[in-house]
């Protein structure tokens, strides 16, 4: 079983719906997590970053962190088509800095 | 603005030939990282560098390198190149105890 899951996708939906992206997790030490975007033929860039539980809302963007059920999702609301993207998750805990990465959700939004 | 830059964006080697993909970061970040990318693997840390003379492996060491002579540079190096190492390669970089990453944008590499 791997450290961090994600659905593959791809996802695809109709633009201004909501958008749930989910990740689950093992590792009760894991603190720090964050989403990444990554357009296709481009490097990963960091969207959202949350420590700790809780929730996080950056614009249309909104990331919440569940650790008692080990689970992580990023909402994103009016969906457009520049969103469609690769989503990867990433976390880590403990003393080393090293980010334990999700496989990546490919979000499709359709005009 | 700093970055992280990485060069070259595309390479074509053969089977055997030892290839080095360069990794410069204006950051002044203490952290450097190199990923491989793969259909339905996602990002596997290959080696890592927590500050100048420091190096570590990581999941998929086998088959590469890295040294680091100063902050900015992490040449990755693939001492004798295979088919099964074309894919997609990444550097990142964090700041000390930050554990966001920042990533460049890619070396496609392909072995022939």
């Amino acid at each position: 079983q791997k450290e961090v899951e994600q659905d593959p996708g791809p996802l695809s939906v109709p633009e201004g719906a909501i958008v749930s992206l989910n990740c689950t997790y093992s590792n009760s030490a894991f603190q720090y997590f964050m989403w990444y975007r990554q357009y296709s033929r481009k490097g990963p860039e960091l969207l959202m970053y949350t420590y700790s539980s809780g929730n996080k809302e950056d614009g249309r963007f909104t990331a919440q962190v569940d650790k008692s059920s080990k689970y992580i999702s990023l909402f994103i609301r009016d969906s457009q088509p520049s969103d469609s993207a690769t989503y990867l998750c990433a976390m880590s805990g403990g003393g080393n800095y090293q980010l334990i990465w999700g496989a990546g959700t490919k979000l499709i939004i359709k005009p | 603005d700093a970055e992280i830059t990485q060069s070259p964006r595309h390479k074509i080697t053969e089977t055997g030939r030892q290839v080095t993909l360069a990794c410069h970061q204006t950051w002044n970040h203490n952290n450097m990282f190199w990923y491989r990318q793969d259909l339905g693997h996602g990002l596997r840390l290959i080696h890592y560098s927590y500050g100048v003379q420091d190096t570590n492996k990581g999941e998929v060491s086998d088959g590469y390198s890295v040294s680091r002579s100063n902050t900015e540079d992490l040449p990755l190096t693939l001492e004798s190149a295979a088919s099964s190492q074309t894919s997609v390669y990444f550097c990142a970089s964090s700041e000390g105890r930050v554990r966001e990453q920042y990533f460049g944008p890619g070396t496609r590499l392909t072995v022939t």
